[in-house]
């Protein structure tokens, strides 16, 4: 089947305690993306991904890291999680970043509190 | 930028009442635009999309008609089920330029729908 998968659903931890939310897709896709879901704010994005070894900051990268050493895979890295981390987070993938009309791929989602 | 705005929610509806939830966008070009539903406590599905001025997405039972002059996207649904119950995203990509395949999403409207 494919699928974007989010590894883990759910997540508490402590302010400083750093984190990897893993996020991989089996569809062969070229870009992946990391967003973060906030009530009244809708979903914004925090980092992509155009290919191997090819990251971009988004709309709210501060905090956050990515890397992309496989296609297949698109970990999200909190080196020092804080407070107004918390939220939901999505990992979407997309064959390509020049095919606009096919949309997104997205994972189930990973709900982060920090305390 | 790109941005979406989607009418002000939530929104309460009697099963077998009509919906709309509307959709308008500004981008430069002629970007592509969704719908993605998210069930509670589930990621974003894809509801529907149009890649083009005059396009009809339709998809269980939900439509929408891409109107380039009035840059909108509204939601329709003939008659909601319980079952339609969730929250709605609009969204687009812009075709070219520097978004890099980005999806743009609106703020996201919460649809409750009563026996």
């Amino acid at each position: 089947e494919a699928q974007v998968t989010q590894n883990p659903r759910y997540l508490i931890t402590v302010t400083g305690k750093k984190l990897t939310v893993t996020c991989s897709q089996n569809m062969n896709h070229e870009y992946m993306s990391w967003y973060r879901q906030d009530p009244g704010l809708g979903l914004r994005q925090i980092y992509y991904s155009m290919n191997v070894e090819v990251t971009d900051k988004g709309d709210v990268p501060e905090g956050y890291k990515v890397s992309r050493k496989e296609k297949r895979n698109f970990p999200l890295i909190l080196e020092s999680p804080s407070p107004n981390q918390t939220s939901l987070y999505f990992c979407a993938s997309s064959p390509h970043s020049g095919d606009s009309g096919y949309g997104y791929t997205f994972g189930s989602g990973t709900r982060l509190t920090v305390v | 930028g790109d941005s979406v705005t989607q009418m002000e929610g939530p929104v309460t509806l009697s099963e077998e009442a009509f919906l709309t939830i509307n959709c308008t966008y500004t981008a430069t070009g002629y970007p592509s635009l969704f719908w993605y539903v998210q069930y509670p406590g589930e990621g974003l599905q894809l509801l529907l999309k149009a890649t083009k001025a005059d396009d009809k997405g339709s998809n269980k039972g939900f439509e929408a008609t891409y109107r380039k002059e009035t840059t909108s996207f509204h939601l329709e649904k003939g008659s909601v089920q319980v079952s339609d119950s969730a929250v709605y995203f609009c969204a687009l990509i812009a075709a070219g330029g520097t978004s890099y395949g980005k999806l743009t999403f609106g703020q996201g409207t919460i649809l409750t729908v009563h026996p």
